[in-house]
């Protein structure tokens, strides 16, 4: 079945230092999301990405698709205490016959800590 | 705004017991879903409702059932509890994309 897969699985910064997670699924993704988890929370939805080699940008955070729509990275530059959590890239799963109805496979997510 | 709610929020069983999470959204969505949260491996559809009235598999459905009572309410049960069950259960809905969240319910088995 499809596998989407997140590296690093733990990523320790200084406070105003750069963050980059990446993601990889086995199958050509008909779009990517990107959810945020914070500590004791629940996941929320940041960006969609369709486009093949679309980059789109929220203040700190660069979301990028690639080419081949199979990979996708997400990008904080100068990371704040705020962006402490978990974040997990998603695909759309289908079932055999090839419809998704809205599921999705996650990544393991890439959990992020800031020291100030 | 309540979005999805779920309850309890908290939950510790004994082994063989059984108990029915519960999950409502207020967004008139048609697509419900249950996912459970392990560390370090993200979270994994148990079960998924397309529509009022249809439920299917996801990854993990193995000692779990669902009832799709109506389009607000999806809940999950847990007829057998085992200790492989203990985690943070999610419900989610969604009308196409994205996905909506609720605050979990964290259980543990003893």
């Amino acid at each position: 079945g499809q596998q989407v897969m997140q590296i690093p699985q733990y990523q320790h910064v200084q406070e105003g230092e750069d963050f980059t997670t990446y993601c990889n699924s086995s199958t050509t993704l008909s779009n990517i999301q990107w959810y945020k988890q914070r500590p004791g929370g629940h996941p929320v939805f940041l960006i969609q990405l369709v486009k093949s080699g679309e980059v789109k940008k929220q203040k700190r955070l660069t979301f990028q698709f690639g080419e081949a729509k199979k990979n996708s990275s997400l990008h904080i530059t100068a990371t704040q205490t705020t962006d402490v959590g978990t974040y997990f890239c998603a695909g759309p799963s289908s079932n055999a016959g090839g419809t998704s109805y809205g599921k999705l496979t996650f990544g393991q997510g890439t959990i992020l800590t800031v020291h100030p | 705004n309540a979005g999805v709610t779920q309850t309890p929020k908290f939950q510790v069983l004994k082994t063989g017991q059984s108990m029915t999470l519960q999950c409502a959204q207020d967004m008139n969505h048609n697509s419900m879903y249950w996912y459970r949260q392990d560390p370090g491996m993200g979270l994994r559809l148990i079960y998924y409702s397309a529509s009022e009235g249809t439920t299917d598999k996801g990854e993990v459905p193995n000692g779990y059932n669902v009832s799709r009572l109506n389009k607000r309410e999806f809940s999950l049960r847990l007829e057998s509890a085992a200790p492989s069950q203990t985690s943070v259960y999610f419900c989610a809905s969604a009308g196409f994309q994205p996905q909506h969240f609720g605050d979990g319910t964290r259980l543990s088995i003893l």
